[in-house]
């Protein structure tokens, strides 16, 4: 399978506690992109990276809130001390860099985080 | 408008039918709009990017068109079919490279 892979799949975890995410990307793309969706909304934009730069941040990521992509290849996302309010799915996308701007965002199928 | 919205919130049809959604952005500041779909447990799927104003995308019975001067795009689908039942979102890039989505229209289609 080349497609986008996010692990784990499902993540039950009781408040306070710390969850981590990861997500490999398709193998020759250079950005990488977190959204989140929470019930009844689309993803929202959380943030992305070109390489193993973080080039932007939405407001929606608090200072519990870290993404890594060390080598320019996988990411993870941690999440500490989660709240309820953290429930969410949670999606990883990655793109080409190509400098058209039809350059495709292609997803994972997203990690199902609930908080008790 | 200022945020991406999609019309209508859910929808049901019978097998063979046509159908079609509305989305509609902000039109300022806009590079390019993607289209999704989404069917549960599974990876958002790409189905088109546009550009241009006036664009036509086809992909087998799904069609797409792109007004960029009024910030309105549709999504046709023609006969549906069971398999065709999945949510579909459409999200707008500006000129950072992050995609701002609408809610999305969760289609069933009955057979």
């Amino acid at each position: 399978d080349t497609g986008v892979s996010q692990n784990p799949r499902h993540k039950i975890t009781k408040r306070g506690q710390n969850v981590t995410f990861r997500c490999d990307p398709i193998s020759e793309h250079n950005r990488l992109y977190w959204y989140r969706q929470t019930l009844g909304q689309g993803p929202e934009f959380l943030t992305y990276f070109q390489n193993e730069a973080q080039l932007e941040k939405s407001r929606l990521l608090s200072d519990r809130f870290s993404a890594e992509r060390p080598k320019g290849s996988f990411s993870t996302l941690e999440i500490q001390r989660t709240e309820q309010g953290d429930s969410a799915m949670y999606l990883c996308a990655s793109s080409l860099n190509s400098a058209s701007s039809t350059d495709t965002q292609y997803f994972g199928p997203g990690t199902r985080l609930t908080v008790l | 408008i200022l945020n991406v919205e999609q019309s209508p919130q859910s929808l049901h049809v019978q097998e063979g039918d046509s159908t079609n959604f509305t989305c509609s952005f902000p039109s300022s500041n806009f590079y390019a709009l993607h289209w999704y779909r989404w069917e549960t447990a599974k990876s958002p799927e790409a189905l088109f990017v546009m550009t241009l104003n006036g664009d036509e995308k086809k992909k087998g019975r799904i069609s797409a068109t792109l007004n960029t001067k009024e910030g309105y795009s549709y999504l046709y689908i023609k006969g549906s079919q069971p398999e065709d039942s999945a949510t579909y979102l459409c999200a707008r890039r500006g000129s950072n490279y992050k995609l701002t989505f609408g809610k999305g229209t969760l289609l069933t289609v009955n057979p």
